[in-house]
C-alpha cells in the first residue's frame, strides 16, 4: 500500500493562477480531508468528504473547492491564488470516522 | 467549536530524561477522541499514541504515555528515556465527529544530547 500520496511535493505560483492539488489513498477509506499549516499554527481543515460524492465546508475553506468522484481521489482546487494562500497543505484519509487519520506527506505551495 | 490549546511553544529536556507535554481542550461532546501527533523536520505527521474518551485507561505506547483528565479536559503527553530521535513538533488533536481533527498550536521539544 502506496498510504496517502500527494502531488506536487513544491509548486510556485503567481497571484491570481489557479492549480490543483492531487490527493490519492489506496486504502478503500471512506473519509477523506484537506488541511493547511501556517507557520506557528496547527493544522487547520479547509474541506472533508465523508465519502465519493459528499463533501463540506472546514475552517478555513474560502478560495478553496474540491469534490469526490471517487474513493480513492480528493483533489483541492485553488480557483485564483493569493499570497495568503502560501502555506503547506495536507491531505489525510480515515476508514471510519472514529479512526485514526493518516496523513499524505504535504505540498508546499508559495504564491508571489 | 472546540479548541485545542497547547501552552508551551517550546520544550528542552536531557536525553534519557522525561518530559511531558500539555494539552488542554474545550468539547460539550461526551464521545470523542484525542491523539498526538508527531512532526519532525521531514513534515511528515506521524501518529504517537490515540486515547478514547470513554475508556478510564490511560494509553501507552512503549515510551509514550498519557494522562488523560476528562472532567478537567486534560490530555498530556508523557515521554519517557528521551532520545534524540524524539526531537520534532508535537501536536495534540482532538476528533469528534465526522469533520477533521482540531489541532492545537504545537510544541517544538528539542532534546539536548
Amino acid at each position: 500500500n502506496a498510504g496517502v500520496t500527494q502531488t506536487p511535493k513544491f509548486q510556485v505560483l503567481k497571484t491570481g493562477q489557479s492549480m490543483t492539488l492531487q490527493c490519492a489513498q489506496d486504502m478503500n477509506h471512506e473519509y477523506m480531508s484537506w488541511y493547511r499549516q501556517d507557520p506557528g499554527m496547527g493544522l487547520r481543515l479547509i474541506h472533508y468528504s465523508v465519502g465519493a460524492g459528499i463533501t463540506d465546508q472546514g475552517e478555513v475553506p474560502n478560495g478553496y473547492n474540491v469534490s469526490r468522484s471517487t474513493t480513492e481521489d480528493f483533489p483541492l482546487r485553488l480557483l485564483s491564488a493569493a499570497p495568503s494562500q502560501t502555506s503547506v497543505y495536507f491531505c489525510a484519509s480515515r476508514r471510519r470516522f472514529q479512526e485514526t487519520q493518516y496523513f499524505g506527506p504535504g505540498t508546499r505551495l508559495l504564491v508571489l | 467549536a472546540q479548541t485545542v490549546t497547547q501552552s508551551q511553544p517550546e520544550m528542552s529536556v536531557q536525553e534519557a530524561e522525561t518530559v511531558t507535554l500539555s494539552c488542554t481542550y474545550d468539547t460539550s461532546e461526551s464521545d470523542y477522541y484525542l491523539f498526538w501527533y508527531k512532526q519532525p523536520p521531514s513534515r511528515q505527521m506521524i501518529l504517537v499514541i490515540r486515547q478514547e474518551a470513554y475508556k478510564q485507561q490511560n494509553a501507552t505506547e512503549n515510551r509514550f504515555s498519557v494522562n488523560f483528565q476528562k472532567a478537567a479536559k486534560s490530555f498530556s503527553l508523557k515521554i519517557s528515556d528521551s532520545q534524540l530521535g524524539d526531537a520534532a513538533m508535537y501536536f495534540c488533536a482532538y476528533g469528534g465527529g465526522a469533520d477533521g481533527l482540531t489541532f492545537g498550536k504545537g510544541t517544538h521539544l528539542i532534546i539536548q544530547p
